[in-house]
């Protein structure tokens, strides 16, 4: 029973291209939230959506697109991928945007 | 000024022994403290969260608030090997949104 699921775990590429990061919760939260996490281990948050608005959208770059389709599912699209894109992307969703989150296995990515 | 700030560590403590992890907050307006432990090349995983000025325990954690000078704690109790990771503390702040620190690397020597 995997309450947040992230897929793939491992993504390789190469600059340039368009990937995405797809991202499920079986939690019945309403709130979920885009991570990234670089290789210094800080955790900074890029977008969230309550209910599936935009609720928050940090200065991250345009390459960079949120869909939530439904509330239950929260992807990240990125366009023109660039090196300083390589981190490890978590996904998160919460009952309310000042509750506790909880957290997807992570997505590693690479640009080469 | 970084908005939640902790030591980055390593903070090296005996088996046995208590550990304290330290944070503190700029935003005075901030309603709710988080703290998440992450193994290395693991996810986030929530250990304690608190709201009110005080302490909270559970099991071997116990988290501090105090509003008034800005910080929040955790201890550990009787620390194990299991416990080396590092520890993330989180903010609820009056912007909305959680903010992390950049988290403190404990590691526990037997």
């Amino acid at each position: 029973d995997t309450a947040v699921s992230q897929t793939p775990k491992y993504l390789v590429t190469q600059m340039g291209n368009d990937k995405s990061i797809k991202c499920e919760q079986n939690l019945g939260h309403d709130t979920m939230y885009w991570y990234k996490q670089d290789s210094k281990k800080f955790l900074k948050i890029m977008f969230s959506y309550n209910n599936k608005e935009l609720i928050i959208n940090e200065t991250v770059p345009n390459r960079f697109s949120p869909k939530s389709p439904d509330k239950a599912h929260l992807n990240l699209h990125i366009n023109s991928l660039e090196l300083g894109d390589s981190a490890v992307y978590f996904c998160a969703s919460s009952v309310t945007d000042y509750n506790e989150q909880f957290f997807g296995p992570g997505t590693r990515l690479t640009v080469l | 000024q970084k908005e939640v700030e902790q030591n980055s560590g390593p903070l090296s403590v005996p088996e046995g022994a208590i550990a304290s992890l330290n944070c503190t907050y700029s935003d005075r307006g901030s309603q709710s403290f988080f703290w998440y432990r992450q193994y290395s090349g693991k996810s986030p995983e929530l250990i304690m969260f608190i709201y009110s000025n005080g302490d909270k325990e559970d099991g071997r954690f116990t988290a501090q608030l105090n509003k008034a000078s800005q910080y929040v704690s955790l201890l550990i109790r009787d620390s194990q090997p299991s416990d080396s990771a590092t520890y993330l503390c989180a903010v609820y702040s009056s912007a909305s949104k959680i903010i992390f620190g950049s988290g403190t690397r404990l590691s526990i020597r037997p």
